[in-house]
């Protein structure tokens, strides 16, 4: 099977603006959860959907936001950008509603200038 | 890209020799555990996982520990290899979906 693919792989915005991420899960997985890494704050969870639905969310700004479509493709958007928000993007999938092991793809590297 | 802090503790090992990567969990209710390795540029890739009912659980060249009396984890990987040279993230569980909280990784470095 095809692993987790994420698009763009690399992103430069201007503060101020927004970006849209994108996902797509191992087929058959229908569990998508994001995860921000910085240098600083090292892995932190985002938010995580399963059929549609987000069923966790992390402490993160209402400037983060994300969906899921039927074919458990997930995307998240970041508004507003700030400097801050420069970091690797992880998107991880896996078979069900957990806790089980999920399988990451490669990131987003988002830069904001 | 970049994954690691400037500051990881580094393990560094002679190729042939075991690795012993260790990690100290915060949650006493965390009933699933999870190792992932990170290469440069690579996303977390799975390595071994273990649920809380389970002490030990071993893999190829790899076994996880869990004491849950001093929520400690461990991971050993044996006969490490130039191969193995990547960051290490323990991560945990406490029965919320498929949330992870993961530690702020180990960097070993395997000498030839």
């Amino acid at each position: 099977k095809a692993g987790v693919t994420q698009t763009p792989r690399y992103l430069i915005k201007t503060r101020g603006q927004q970006v849209t991420l994108s996902c797509s899960p191992i087929s058959g997985h229908r569990s998508v959860s994001w995860y921000q890494q910085t240098p600083g704050q090292g892995l932190q969870f985002l938010f995580e959907y399963f059929s549609e639905t987000q069923r966790n969310k992390g402490n993160f700004p209402g400037r983060f936001s994300g969906r899921q479509f039927s074919n458990s493709r997930s995307e998240m958007n970041v508004s507003t950008l700030e400097l801050g928000d420069s970091a690797l993007y992880l998107c991880a999938s896996s078979e069900t509603a957990g806790p089980e092991r999920q399988y990451f793809g490669p990131g987003t590297r988002l830069t904001v200038t | 890209g970049e994954s690691v802090g400037l500051h990881l503790p580094t393990l560094s090992v002679q190729e042939g020799d075991n690795s012993i990567i260790n990690c100290a969990y915060s949650n006493s209710a965390s009933d699933y555990f999870i190792w992932y390795k990170q290469e440069s540029g690579k996303g977390p890739q799975f390595i071994i996982d273990i649920r809380s009912n389970m002490d030990k659980r071993q893999g190829q060249r790899v076994t996880v520990l869990l004491n849950k009396t001093v929520k400690h984890l461990s991971l050993q990987i044996a006969a490490t290899q130039p191969g193995d040279s990547a960051v290490y993230f323990c991560a945990e569980n406490n029965n919320a979906g498929n949330m992870l909280t993961f530690g702020g990784g180990t960097r070993l470095m395997v000498k030839p």
